[in-house]
Formats: C-alpha cells, structure tokens, sequence
C-alpha cells in the first residue's frame, strides 16, 4: 500500500519569506499523480497544486511551485511571498493505480507578521 | 458555483447512539466520496460512489457504518452505534469524474463528537 510521510508536523515562516514544506511518498507504480491541499482553520480543503508524475517539469500555481524528485520519492511544496493567508494545514496527497487519494498526516503552517 | 454542502457541521452524541450525516455535492460531479478525518490525521476515504454505485467502501466499517447516494445525487452517511474512535471530522467531496484525476472539491466538513 503507497504510503505518504509529511515530516514536519509545524512550521511557521515570517510574512513575505519563502517556506518548503516536505513530503515523501513510497509506491512501487510509476504512473501517478500528487498533489497539495490546503486546509484553513474551520474552511474547506481546497486544492493548492497537482504533478503528474511522467512530467519532470515542476508544477507552478503563482506563489506555489513543487520540487518533484521521482527518483528520490519526493514532492516538496515551496510557498514563496508567504501572506497571512496562507496559514493553513497544508496536506500532501497520493493518486495511484487505487484511484484513492492517500493523505499525509499533515504540516501547520503558521505566518508570522 | 456553489459548492459541495454537508450538514450538520457539529454534532456530539453518547456513544452507543445514532447519527446521520447529509452531503450535497457540486451540481453535475458524478462521483461523490466521504472521508474521515480524525484528529492530527490527514483524511482516509470511507466510501466512493460514481452517480448512486459504490466504486470502493473497503475501508468502511460496514458492522457500523452505511452510506447511500439515492438517485445519484446527495449523499447520507450513518453511524449505528457508534463509539468513541468516531470522534472525527466527516469531509465529504465531489468531481466530475470524467477522469480519475479530477480534482475532488471538498465540503466543510462535520466534527462529529462521541461522548
């Protein structure tokens, strides 16, 4: 079964600085999909980013970009400009053959002003 | 547009009782999933339907647990009886499901306590 890891359970970043927020994922398929959600205090879990994993090139979504390392089993979210907004649990996910979304157990992230 | 709409958002029982919850998805979206997600966990899929058929329920614990979708539209899910590991939020969620990655739209959830 794939299995996500999200190692760090709390972050925190300052207004405007640049966080990466880490995941690692173990599957023995290689045609797969990942993605970020983000899940605000008391609102719904929405969608931040999505790589298909036969493109190497990194996926970007305005201030989101991930760092997709296949061979690694790797997929980092880097927030870049970080805004109060963004406070959140922020969520890596797994679609596999299953076709069942696999959670990690989730990052806090805090922004500081 | 609006979006995928559950109710109640709280509810606290005893255990051993009965609760129901009520999810409407994104009009159109063929598949329709609910998820709990207990506390510091990130969300494990219950039960998927596509239009009002079960695609997967393995992880439902079906001695306790049931889900319909009459006519392919809004969703209940019940918990008879239930225990205190119930405690969690309920997500339920939508896509269109024209592929297998369709982004799945999700609601606010019920927090589901058990006393």
């Amino acid at each position: 079964a794939q299995t996500v890891t999200q190692s760090q359970p709390e972050m925190s970043v300052q207004e405007a600085e640049t966080v990466t927020l880490s995941c690692t994922y173990d599957t023995s398929e290689s045609d797969y999909y990942l993605f970020w959600y983000k899940q605000p205090p008391s609102r719904q879990m929405i969608l931040v980013i999505r790589q298909e994993a036969y493109k190497q090139q990194n996926a970007t979504e305005n201030r989101f970009s991930v760092n997709f390392q296949k061979a690694a089993k790797s997929f980092s979210l880097k927030i870049s400009d970080s805004q109060l907004g963004d406070a959140a649990m922020y969520f890596c996910a797994f679609l596999g053959g299953s076709e069942k979304l696999v959670f990690g157990k989730g990052t806090k992230l805090t922004v500081n002003p | 547009e609006a979006g995928v709409a559950q109710s109640p958002r709280y509810k606290i029982i005893e255990k051993r009782q009965s609760v129901a919850f009520w999810c409407n998805p994104i009009s159109g979206h063929a598949t329709l999933y609910w998820y709990q997600q207990i506390l510091g966990q990130g969300p494990k899929l219950l039960i998927q339907f596509q239009n009002n058929g079960v695609v997967d329920d393995s992880q439902l614990p079906k001695d306790r647990f049931s889900a319909e979708r009459l006519k392919g539209v809004d969703s209940t899910l019940k918990i008879q009886p239930a225990k205190l590991e119930d405690s969690a939020v309920y997500l339920c969620a939508s896509s269109l499901a024209t592929t297998r990655t369709d982004t799945q739209y999700f609601g606010p959830g019920t927090r589901l306590t058990v006393l």
